[in-house]
């Protein structure tokens, strides 16, 4: 059971827009800690997509974008193309027990 | 530009130690936070604590009585102990800079595959 909620998947055909949603509580995302987002190609290491709930890593397409509000985040993909397809983490901090990162649990983007 | 090698033993005993080093190359350990994070083959990404290079250590609580972060700025290096594993800390192990509130991971190193097995 991750501390951060994401669902386990989503699909989209080409071309359209998919989000992936993070869902914290009052002691990570709630508290004001950033969220950020990995991409996952199989096999290969993850990769930061989003870092400060909303910043594009130098090389990352202006097709990703993130924001956040209250206790959850988002990630939004537009014009969708088949090497998105990926597993996607979201990541924070959590100020309970002395303080941790966590993870959400992945979501798996299928384009159809 | 900084990058990340995990090195350490393939394969540990169950109830053993495993012990995992993560060599920092092309800038200095000094001056940020670094993680270990593993997966599980299959499952997704759990973080497993961090250490600032001053010394100073958070853990995943779950993980906790059992972890060990340690750094050895001399040779740009930091350290994983995880002690009376059993199958299910079969995992790639990677290591990362960044990890402290509000700071991200990145860059990782390449993972390394860590089996518990007799």
């Amino acid at each position: 059971q991750s501390v951060l909620t994401q669902p386990p998947s989503v699909s989209g055909a080409p071309g359209q827009r998919v989000t992936i949603s993070c869902t914290g509580s009052s002691s990570n995302i709630g508290a004001g800690y950033d969220v950020h987002w990995y991409k996952q190609l199989p096999g290969t290491v993850p990769k930061l997509l989003i870092y400060g709930n909303s910043n594009r890593p130098s090389g990352v397409p202006d097709r990703f974008s993130g924001s956040k509000s209250g206790t959850s985040a988002s990630l939004a993909i537009t014009g969708l193309q088949a090497e998105d397809e990926a597993d996607y983490y979201c990541q924070s901090y959590d100020s309970s027990l002395s303080g941790s990162g966590v993870f959400g649990g992945g979501t798996k983007l299928t384009v159809l | 530009q900084v990058q990340l090698q995990e090195s350490g033993p393939g394969l540990v005993k169950p109830s053993e130690t495993l012990s995992l080093t993560c060599t920092v190359s092309g800038g200095s350990i000094s001056s940020y936070y670094w993680s270990w994070i593993r997966q599980p083959p299959g499952k997704g990404l759990e973080w497993i604590g961090n250490i600032y290079y001053s010394g100073s250590t958070n853990y995943n609580p779950s993980l906790k009585s059992r972890v060990t972060i340690s750094v050895d700025t001399s040779k740009n290096q930091f350290s994983l102990k995880l002690s009376s594993v059993t199958a299910a800390d079969t995992a790639v192990y990677y290591c990362a800079r960044g990890g402290a509130p509000n700071v991200w991971l990145d860059p990782w190193g390449q993972g390394t595959l860590v089996t518990v097995s007799s």
